[in-house]
């Protein structure tokens, strides 16, 4: 069991430019999750996808943020135009619960915005 | 919504001791509560659950308390080591299709040997 892969592990960009996140779920998980960690904020749901379809995004921050799934076995987080704010590490899970409750984090991603 | 509240902030024990974490939440049709384990550059692990059908769940040293009643749930490890330290965080959700979790927001547990 490889479990959750994230790319990059690590992101240092100026602000503006585009990011993309990358997540490889582990397989036979029919729910994917991207949170995003912070000292002030804590860990924050930004989005989460039963059967690769988009089930709640009431915490993406905005329009600059956007998810898709294309299939079961990956996923993209992107941000257009990056700010500093932004900064953050950003966490995929996965689960086969089917709900809204994440079993397997990857390692994440540490995005910093200069 | 949800709202978990997650004490104490921070925690140091000696090795070999026990350590408490508690955690309390607002809605009552909440019937899930994992608990995760985040070491330093690691993305948090899920280490122990139990839901609302279960009044404690115990996993070698570690184990899970719920009192529905209060609507508070406790972490318990027992005989600490210092790879056991790292940040704890409780969650709580509906186990539906559309139950998110909520978390807390962490303990940091340091065993000192």
């Amino acid at each position: 069991d490889a479990g959750v892969i994230q790319s990059p592990r690590h992101e240092v960009t100026e602000m503006g430019q585009e990011v993309t996140l990358r997540c490889k779920p582990i397989s036979g998980h029919n729910s994917l999750f991207w949170y995003r960690q912070t000292m002030m904020r804590g860990l924050e749901l930004l989005i989460y996808f039963n059967n690769n379809v988009p089930i709640d995004d009431s915490g993406m921050p905005e329009d600059r943020f956007s998810a898709k799934m294309p299939n079961a076995s990956f996923s993209t987080l992107k941000i257009q135009p990056s700010e500093p704010r932004d900064s953050a590490v950003y966490f995929c899970a996965s689960s086969s619960m089917g709900g809204g409750q994440p079993q397997h984090f990857g390692d994440g991603t540490r995005l910093s915005i200069l | 919504g949800e709202n978990v509240e997650q004490h104490p902030s921070t925690l140091s024990v000696q090795e070999g001791d026990s350590a408490v974490i508690k955690c309390t939440y607002s809605d009552s049709a909440s019937n899930y509560f994992p608990w995760y384990k985040q070491e330093l550059g690691k993305g948090p692990q899920l280490i122990i659950d139990i839901r609302s059908n279960v009044g404690e769940k115990k996993d070698q040293r570690i184990a899970v308390t719920l009192n529905k009643t209060a609507k508070h749930f406790s972490l318990h490890i027992t005989e600490t080591q210092p790879e056991d330290s790292a940040v704890y965080f409780c969650a709580a959700s509906k186990s539906t299709n559309a139950g998110k979790s909520t978390f807390g927001d962490g303990t940091t547990l340091t065993v000192k040997p």
